[in-house]
């Protein structure tokens, strides 16, 4: 079965501390990877996305993610948290296709990791 | 420029009713998408609606139902309502069925007794 899978479901860490948060999806070919938060209260937004090209992929607020091909994961990093980033991430893939291949896009999200983060 | 807009945000209906979630896509968005996400765990897809018509569907039971209208808003319907529907219900909204990007309101809170 299509899967993604998120290591850590609860994470707490002290401002300044640095943060990695890990994504394995279980899908072969080509695939679009997306990091989404939702702070408290507030709905999901998107932190950044990989497609194509360099895996090293820049995110709002700091945010940077890597795509491993050959490890199939897109790990979430940040050097330096803030009490701000306290929310949950939520790892997320799509297989592209197309319109008369049946495949219209869905996103296929992890379990997410509830991120505290403590001043 | 609105986003995402859901009505209402919080429901709580009783075991075997129905109930009917809506949904307002972003401006420019002429595709929906609706996901069901229980507590503790990731937004799982129901189904996606493009031109008026189910183009894709998750692994969901005929109680769950929906509709698109012609000014791209959205309905989920769910039918005969068990405990275990109850969780938050979220709307995206693409420019597209193939675009990439989802925009996601803040979602509906069904709570079922």
């Amino acid at each position: 079965a299509q899967s993604v899978s998120q290591h850590n479901h609860h994470v707490i860490l002290s401002e300044a501390a640095s943060l990695e948060l890990g994504c394995n999806y279980s899908y072969g070919g080509t695939v679009n990877l997306f990091w989404y938060v939702q702070y408290p209260g507030q709905h999901l937004q998107l932190l950044l996305k990989y497609f194509s090209g360099d895996p090293l992929v820049k995110g709002i607020k700091g945010f940077e993610a890597e795509f491993i091909k050959s490890k199939f994961s897109f790990n979430l990093r940040k050097p330096s948290v803030q009490w701000s980033d306290t929310a949950e991430y939520f790892c997320a893939v799509i297989r592209p296709g197309g319109l008369f291949s049946g495949g219209y896009n869905k996103l296929i999200f992890g379990a997410g990791t509830r991120l505290a983060v403590h001043p | 420029d609105a986003g995402v807009t859901q009505s209402p945000t919080h429901l709580i209906k009783t075991r075997g009713q129905q109930v009917t979630l809506r949904c307002s896509p972003k401006s420019g968005h002429d595709t929906v998408s609706w996901y069901q996400q229980a507590l503790g765990q990731g937004p799982q897809f129901i189904f996606q609606y493009y031109e008026e018509e189910e183009r894709q569907r998750g692994n969901f039971p005929d109680r769950f139902s929906g509709h698109q209208f012609p000014n791209y808003s959205s309905e989920l319907n769910v039918n005969a309502l068990l405990l275990g529907d109850s969780a938050l219900y979220l709307c995206a909204s693409s420019p597209g069925p193939l675009n990439t990007e989802a925009f996601f309101g803040q979602g509906t809170r069904l709570t079922v007794v």
